[in-house]
């Protein structure tokens, strides 16, 4: 079984529905990200998450919002999806400044 | 914030080709790491490199933090190293700090 684990792995979804991606770890990291991915270009931060009370934007925020659930769980939400928001979403856990870890992508597909 | 320039942005070679990547960044790093993403879109990490020189197998990486740069090392390319490779890195300065990610370089190994 993969340490980070993010369901769902594909969604096709509507304009304007509400979505969220969950995301959950076994490795026992304290810190959590969210990342966004467009064809042909990198990654780039939405939020991210160093423990259960501390959230923080990243580079891309506007249009999301994340919950952490426990240290182990971090979701992200659309509240109401467009078709911009049509990207890879990636997970990723890791332990203060070590060694970063993703999981597999969720993607999503806003009609 | 911290910027990542990789290099080349395409490169196609001919199995059994060897072929090095660049990765520059512009502020002093507590943290770099090469990871590779197939064409299934998975993110496979490869090298956290933050110093020093490492080996795995056909692939190596030296990063040079005194001179901001780090290589990855391809020998005897395999098809299955086809896919992207992304630098990310991320600054001394700020102890929550976090990843940032170069654009990758696309590789693309012929039989």
């Amino acid at each position: 079984d993969a340490d980070v684990t993010q369901t769902p792995r594909n969604r096709i979804t509507k304009t304007g529905k509400r979505i969220m991606l969950e995301c959950s770890q076994t490795k026992g990291h304290d810190r959590m990200y969210w990342y966004r991915q467009d064809p042909g270009l990198g990654l780039r931060l939405i939020y991210y998450s160093f423990d259960v009370k501390d959230i923080n934007k990243g580079e891309i925020s506007d249009g999301y919002s994340v919950s952490r659930q426990a240290q182990a769980k971090f979701s992200l939400s659309l509240e109401s999806a467009i078709p911009n928001q049509t990207a890879l979403y990636f997970c990723a856990t890791r332990q203060n400044t070590g060694e970063l870890f993703f999981g597999e992508g969720s993607r999503l597909t806003v009609l | 914030g911290i910027q990542v320039e990789q290099s080349p942005p395409d490169l196609i070679l001919q199995e059994g080709a060897n072929s090095t990547l660049r990765c520059n960044f512009s502020d002093s790093v507590n943290n770099l790491q090469w990871f590779h993403q197939n064409p299934w879109g998975q993110l496979i990490n490869l090298f956290y490199i933050p110093s020093g020189t490492k080996q795995n197998g056909r692939l190596s990486a030296t990063t040079v933090a005194t001179e901001r740069y780090s290589l990855l090392y391809i020998s005897s390319s395999q098809t299955t190293d086809s896919g992207v490779y992304f630098c990310a890195a991320s600054p001394e300065e700020t102890s929550g700090s976090r990843l940032t990610f170069g654009e990758g370089t696309q590789l693309t190994v012929n039989p």
